[in-house]
């Protein structure tokens, strides 16, 4: 079993709808999670960033965790085609000795 | 959070023969990594590229085929060598400070073996 699983989709939306993407893990230890998003051909950048359980805001963003299930989950409001993009959950232990990525989510967002 | 510049950004190579990538970052790291993305699969972690002296490499990577150099806290090279077409991947460098949770990667190198 994987630390961590994400469905690689893709998954297609129209703009404006409310995305939602999700991890699960088995690794009760992971108490940092984090979200990156991925353009073709450039290197992941950090987009959300939480510690333990609850809910973090950032603009059209929310990033969920609920420790209790072992998932975290990504919610985007008002997609826009500029949101079209690989999205990938990461996970670490306290000491931050190591991150476990999930394989990403390719999601697409039509005009 | 810190400007990581990689380069190559992509490079077609023939068979065995060996390309080797910077890493340069606008300021000095506690940590600096290097992971490998294969298509539709999660980063997987080579090794952490350690100051002054050898990198920490993760199992089933060995100093042979991905040596790495790193002279001081803002740059760090990895190596690919006697090249096969199985290393064709995107490979990543990334930096965190020893302070800071957070992860921060570079723009990657979109590797062919021919």
């Amino acid at each position: 079993q994987k630390e961590v699983e994400q469905d690689p989709g893709p998954l297609s939306v129209p703009e404006g709808a409310i995305v939602s993407l999700n991890c699960t893990y088995s690794n009760s230890a992971f108490q940092y999670f984090m979200w990156y998003r991925q353009y073709s051909r450039k290197g992941p950048e950090l987009l959300m960033y939480t510690y333990s359980s609850g809910n973090k805001e950032d603009g059209r963003f929310t990033a969920q965790v609920d420790k209790s299930s072992k998932y975290i989950s990504l919610f985007i409001r008002d997609s826009q085609p500029s949101d079209s993009a690989t999205y990938l959950c990461a996970m670490s232990e306290a000491n931050f000795n190591k991150f476990y990525f999930g394989s990403g989510t390719k999601l697409n967002v039509k005009p | 959070s810190a400007v990581i510049s990689q380069k190559p950004s992509r490079d077609i190579c023939q068979r065995g023969t060996s390309l080797t990538i910077q890493c340069q970052v606008d300021s000095q790291v506690t940590m600096m990594f290097w992971y490998r993305q294969q298509p539709g699969q999660s980063l997987t972690l080579i090794a952490t590229a350690n100051q002054g002296s050898e990198a920490t490499y993760e199992s089933g990577f060995v100093i042979d085929k991905f040596p790495i150099s790193r002279p001081n806290l803002t740059f760090s090279t990895l190596t690919v060598s006697n090249m096969s077409p199985e290393d064709s991947s995107i490979y990543l460098c990334s930096v965190r400070d020893r302070n800071d949770e957070k992860l921060f990667f570079g723009s990657g190198t979109q590797l062919s073996v021919l």
